[in-house]
């Protein structure tokens, strides 16, 4: 159980484009999804959080502008990282919570390289 | 800022041997502990977790200690594989369901 899955896996995109992230929550509903980013050898970093039906909560310092969060459903959240520029790049990882539960659990993460 | 951080980068250890992985945290507000396992290019895996009102949390072949005093955790593994390779994070949850990670230690097994 708790399984969290993430679309695509892999993506290469051109500076200037945007790139659509999936986070899915397989068997379980998901009231909460965490959006990070997490540069080589470094630590997850909380971009945003998202609450089914409602906007999300950006950390300080992440546009919410360049990085749209959709959580229009109980099991998707979306992030768009839009006009990507190759200091975009970053292995971006999505995780979820049930409805006052404490644990996440995380997807697999997305590796994003902007050219 | 408030932070969690770990002493070690990087911790070599021979197969069979124990392992024990420090994290230091700030927020002596945070009441919910998680230690994750990260293998390169995967997403963070659960190992195991602990609530402040414990000291001590017994998985298989894991064990986290929490000392509430100096703000420490500790994660152990017995009997270490070379499956257990990989970089481990703590993470505390200061409030909302929002984790702050540490630093990471790396943990190499050796046949």
């Amino acid at each position: 159980g708790a399984v969290v899955s993430q679309h695509p896996s892999r993506v290469i995109c051109k500076s200037g484009t945007s790139v659509k992230i999936e986070c899915r929550s397989l068997d379980f509903q998901a009231t909460t999804m965490f959006w990070y980013r997490q540069f080589p050898k470094q630590s997850l970093m909380l971009m945003a959080t998202s609450n089914e039906g409602s906007k999300a909560t950006y950390e300080q310092g992440v546009e919410k502008d360049k990085f749209l969060i959709n959580h229009a459903s109980l099991t998707l959240s979306t992030l768009t990282v839009t006009s990507a520029h190759p200091e975009d790049s970053s292995f971006y990882i999505c995780s979820a919570s049930e409805r006052s539960a404490d644990t996440q659990y995380f997807g697999p993460g997305t590796r994003l390289t902007v050219l | 800022g408030e932070s969690v951080g770990l002493h070690l980068p990087t911790l070599s250890v021979q197969e069979g041997d124990n392992s024990i992985i420090n994290c230091a945290y700030s927020n002596s507000a945070s009441d919910y502990f998680i230690w994750y396992k990260q293998e390169s290019g995967k997403g963070p895996q659960f190992i195991i977790d602990i609530r402040s009102n414990m000291d001590k949390r017994q998985g298989q072949r894991v064990t986290v200690l929490l000392n509430k005093t100096v703000k420490h955790l500790s994660l152990q593994i017995a009997a270490t594989q070379p499956g257990d390779s990989a970089v481990y994070f703590c993470a505390e949850n200061t409030g909302f369901q929002k984790l702050v990670f540490g630093t990471g230690t790396r943990l190499l097994v050796s046949p």
